[in-house]
């Protein structure tokens, strides 16, 4: 158990319509990443929040979005969901939300768009 | 793009032999590599680093070794164990205020009894 949790852990919904995944980091974790894992494919690293601010962004479609809140759990909104959004969606987390820091992941939440 | 490869979807070796997991990246601004563990169902574990200043970090049954030139990394375990049957994802960052990771496409392990 990675101390990080994802909620929910299967999502099933049809195209164009919206979903929020939750996440709440490891106690002590200032920083959350979210990565997004498709079919055979590696993560792709979506976003990074640090204490509440965005500190990185990646190749996060502008449909979706994300923040991250005063108790540093963190939402990701996919809207206008599409049939290739169905993927797993992992949560990281880690200290400082720097380099050279472990991640530590969440069990991820599986996205199943129909 | 892909910055960092992983070019053998899967491997296969018999228990107590050695597994040896290949990455290459393409990015001369990485500077930190690291290897995740994956079971199914589970988020990805980490198991080992190596910081670009060096060419071999070592953890137990687990070494890292990073040739800078060749922009190659390998992850060797020693003896393998049916255990470590599992997805193992390479992935890299650069220095800066992000802690970004960007990994292989894995490979799958598999350790024969």
């Amino acid at each position: 158990d990675s101390g990080v949790t994802q909620t929910p852990k299967h999502l099933i919904t049809a195209t164009g319509q919206r979903v929020t995944l939750r996440c709440s980091p490891r106690s002590g974790d200032l920083s959350v990443y979210w990565y997004q894992q498709s079919l055979d494919q590696g993560l792709q690293f979506l976003i990074q929040y640090y204490n509440g601010e965005e500190r990185a962004k990646g190749n996060i479609l502008e449909r979706f979005s994300a923040q991250q809140f005063p108790d540093l759990h963190s939402e990701l909104n996919l809207s206008s969901l599409e049939l290739g959004d169905s993927a797993l969606y992992f949560c990281a987390s880690s200290v400082e939300g720097l380099p050279r820091e472990a991640q530590y992941f969440g069990p991820g939440t599986r996205l199943l768009v129909l | 793009d892909q910055q960092v490869k992983q070019n053998s979807p899967s491997l296969s070796v018999q228990e107590g032999r050695i597994s040896i997991l290949n990455c290459d990246y393409t990015n001369s601004m990485f500077d930190y590599f690291l290897w995740y563990k994956k079971y199914p169902a589970e988020g990805p574990t980490f198991l080992i680093s190596i910081s670009s200043i060096k060419d071999k970090n070592e953890d137990g049954r687990f070494t890292v070794f990073l040739n800078k030139s060749a922009k190659h990394l390998s992850l060797h375990i020693v003896p393998s164990q049916p255990g470590d049957s599992a997805v193992y994802f390479c992935a890299a960052s650069a220095s800066g205020n992000t802690g970004k990771l960007i990994f292989g496409q894995g490979t799958t392990l598999q350790v024969k009894p």
